[in-house]
């Protein structure tokens, strides 16, 4: 079953706006991990967020993690133009030798 | 410190022909992943190798292979090639298990 689920789809938005992605998964988890990926090539790891975590920041990202409710959220403030690129939840699932990837998210930032 | 390396960034092979992929990861990591993501697509999990050893291998037939090498490099084999074979192959590595994983810049493969 897919794991890691972005929620919305596709986003677009203002330059200096935020961006709110959420991600819900299925199983327990190790760590939940988000990604960007930039024009179809290679992801860029962005923030990690074990399962006994609640809130990470890294830089502009704000990361939450709701274990009870199997769901993550991505908060990119200040946005860029870019930003504009495809986002990726990542699930290290207990028990399961595999990083789950959802669906991905296409964010567009308009300058 | 160079990051993952991946080869060859694109390949073109033919219906049926038989393709090798190869990875080097960061120097120092021992964990090595596999993933396929098709056009448009999310990424598929193929195969992660740990130590040497593959520990997991995602819902793809037998003709996707693979192997880690003693200095932790690994290569994905893929025989027969079919046309829906045709995407970006990303390898990633990570230090341990549980870490976070650094991707190559992929293999672009079209079966033609």
């Amino acid at each position: 079953s897919q794991q890691g689920e972005e929620d919305p789809q596709a986003l677009s938005i203002q330059e200096g706006e935020n961006a709110t992605m959420n991600c819900s998964y299925k199983t327990s988890i190790n760590n939940l991990q988000w990604y960007r990926q930039n024009s179809g090539r290679g992801l860029v790891h962005l923030i990690l967020i074990r399962s006994n975590e609640r809130e990470k920041h890294s830089g502009r990202l704000r990361v939450t993690l709701d274990t009870s409710k199997k769901s993550s959220s991505l908060l990119i403030t200040a946005s860029r133009a870019a930003d504009t690129a495809s986002y990726f939840c990542a699930t290290d699932q207990y028990g399961n030798n595999r990083l789950a990837f959802g669906k991905g998210n296409q964010v567009v930032v308009i300058p | 410190e160079a990051g993952v390396t991946q080869s060859p960034t694109h390949l073109i092979k033919t219906r049926g022909q038989q393709v090798t992929l190869r990875c080097s990861p960061i120097s120092g990591h021992t964990s090595v992943y596999w993933y396929q993501q098709a056009l448009g697509l999310g990424l598929q999990f193929l195969l992660w190798y740990d130590e040497g050893e593959e520990r997991n291998r995602g819902n793809f037939p037998p003709r996707f292979s693979g192997r880690q090498f003693p200095n932790y490099s690994s290569e994905l084999n893929v025989n027969a090639l079919e046309l829906e074979d045709s995407a970006l192959y990303l390898c990633a590595s990570s230090l341990t298990r549980r870490t976070e994983a650094f991707f190559g810049q992929g293999t672009r493969l079209t079966v033609v």
